[in-house]
């Protein structure tokens, strides 16, 4: 079965940087568009990035545009987002999502991953 | 891409039927528009609910439909269920998109 684990959250401060990781399993992940999608506490969804299947083409959101990095190595079946420059406003639990289509929809979802700016 | 307008909330009966609306699909000429919705209940992950516009993935309850009129996509749940409160959000994105867009989501309460 499909499943999407992602790692790396944790507590950092502003200006600082942080890595997600997100490992896939259960379906050929060189063959899927991938995204990240984040939510702030008591907020809705955002979209952050997503990166085609072979990586050759990444797309952002303009609130993160510069300061994050969208990533996968095909080999080892993972995704990842590079965060640098964190503000306040990033803190979310931070959702790798599989596309069906290269910009979706969003049919597997990770169980989320905290990430929390504070200083 | 332009934001998607959901109402806030909604609510309805246990049996009876509701519809969220998503304003702001956009319009390219000569284009697809692909619409999705999402349901996610309190502290849950997001779940694909319908895609392209009216397509339900397997599993999914033929009690959610989906629809589009304009620049106004719709999510029907009918014979409403306890279950079914929770959060929805639309998504919607052409074959042109560079950025994916999601609503501001409704909450549905079952009253």
């Amino acid at each position: 079965q499909v499943q999407l684990v992602e790692s790396g959250g944790g507590v950092v401060q502003p200006g600082r940087s942080l890595t997600l990781s997100c490992a896939a399993s259960g379906f050929t992940f060189s063959n899927y568009g991938m995204h990240w999608v984040r939510q702030a506490p008591g907020k809705g969804l955002e979209w952050v990035a997503v990166i085609w299947y072979d990586g050759s083409v990444k797309y952002y959101a303009d609130s993160v545009k510069g300061r994050f990095t969208i990533s996968r190595d095909n080999s080892r079946n993972t995704l990842y987002l590079q965060m640098n420059s964190l503000r306040v406003d990033d803190t979310a639990v931070f959702y790798c999502t599989r596309g069906t289509r290269p910009m979706g929809p969003f049919d597997y979802w990770g169980q989320g991953t905290l990430v929390t700016v504070s200083s | 891409q332009s934001a998607l307008t959901q109402p806030a909330s909604v609510s309805g009966s246990p049996g009876q039927s509701i519809t969220i609306s998503c304003t702001g699909i956009s319009s390219d000429v000569g284009t697809y528009n692909y619409v999705s919705w999402y349901q996610q209940h309190p502290g849950k992950v997001p779940k694909l609910m319908i895609y392209d516009v009216n397509n339900r993935p397997s599993g999914v309850s033929d009690r959610f439909s989906g629809s589009m009129s304009g620049n106004t996509a719709s999510l029907t749940i009918s014979g409403l269920q306890a279950e079914d409160e929770a959060d929805y959000y639309c998504s919607s994105y052409t074959a042109r998109s560079t950025r994916g867009v999601f609503g501001g989501g409704t909450k549905l309460s079952v009253l």
